[in-house]
C-alpha cells in the first residue's frame, strides 16, 4: 500500500463548480499535511497547510479526518486558472523527517 | 529573492554519459532536497541535506547516483554512468527545516537519456 495515494483523474469540471479531492494516508502518526499544486511542466507549490479543526483560503477549503485518516480539498466557484494537478503531501518523523507526496489528482476546469 | 535556481533546465544525453545536475538553494535554508518526477512514479524524494550533511539516501537509486552538498549555497546530483530509464525531471527544494516546513521548489531539470 502506496503511504500516500489520491485519485489520479482527471477531474473534468465546467467553470463555477465545485469540485473535492480526497487523500488518504497509511501512517497513523503522520503529523503535518498540506495540499501542492503542480501546472503542466512547472515545480510544485504549497497551495495550503491542512489543520486539524480545516481551514480555509479563499475558494479553497482543507480538511483533516484523523480518525480515517485521509484529507480532502474542496473548490468552489472553480477558475479556469484552477486547472492544475494537486499534490497531497503527509509529514511524519517516522518517515525520516521529509514531506511524502502523492502522485497527484488532475484537475481540468473547462469553459 | 531568486528562489531556488537548477542548471540546466534542459539536458539531452547518451547512455553511458555522466550527468551532473546542480542547485542552488534559498539563502538561509538549511534542508535541500533532491527529488525525480516520473509520470509512472509521481515524485520521488532521493536524499536530503541538513546544515551540508546528508541525512537519508535511501531513496537514491543505485550506485550510479551521488549527491554532495559542498556547502550551503550549492548541491550537486550526479549519475555515472547514465541510462534511458533515468530520464525524468529532477527537482531540487529547500527549506528552513526538514521538519515539515514547505519547501520551495526550483524549475527542476528535464533529463532525456537516449
Amino acid at each position: 500500500r502506496k503511504e500516500v495515494e489520491q485519485d489520479p483523474g482527471p477531474f473534468n469540471v465546467p467553470e463555477g463548480a465545485t469540485v473535492a479531492f480526497n487523500c488518504t494516508y497509511s501512517n497513523s502518526a503522520s503529523q503535518s499535511f498540506f495540499w501542492y499544486r503542480q501546472d503542466c511542466r512547472k515545480e510544485p507549490k504549497l497551495l495550503m497547510s491542512v489543520y486539524s479543526s480545516g481551514n480555509e483560503d479563499g475558494r479553497f477549503t482543507a480538511q483533516l479526518n484523523r480518525a480515517s485518516q485521509y484529507i480532502s480539498l474542496l473548490i468552489r466557484d472553480s477558475k479556469l486558472s484552477d486547472s492544475a494537478t494537486y499534490l497531497c503531501v503527509v509529514y511524519f518523523t517516522g518517515g525520516g523527517n521529509k514531506l511524502t507526496f502523492g502522485t497527484g489528482t488532475q484537475l481540468k476546469v473547462e469553459l | 529573492d531568486a528562489g531556488v535556481i537548477q542548471s540546466p533546465r534542459h539536458e539531452v544525453t547518451e547512455m553511458g554519459q555522466e550527468v551532473t545536475l546542480r542547485c542552488k538553494p534559498i539563502s538561509g535554508h538549511n534542508s535541500l532536497f533532491w527529488y525525480r518526477q516520473t509520470m509512472m512514479r509521481g515524485l520521488e524524494l532521493l536524499i536530503y541535506f541538513n546544515n551540508n550533511v546528508p541525512i537519508d539516501d535511501s531513496g537514491m537509486p543505485e550506485d550510479r547516483f551521488s549527491a554532495k552538498m559542498p556547502n550551503a549555497s550549492f548541491s550537486t546530483l550526479k549519475i555515472q554512468p547514465s541510462e534511458p530509464r533515468d530520464s525524468a525531471v529532477y527537482f531540487c527544494a529547500s527549506s528552513w527545516t526538514s521538519g515539515g516546513d514547505t519547501q520551495y521548489f526550483g524549475p527542476g531539470t528535464r533529463l532525456t537519456v537516449l
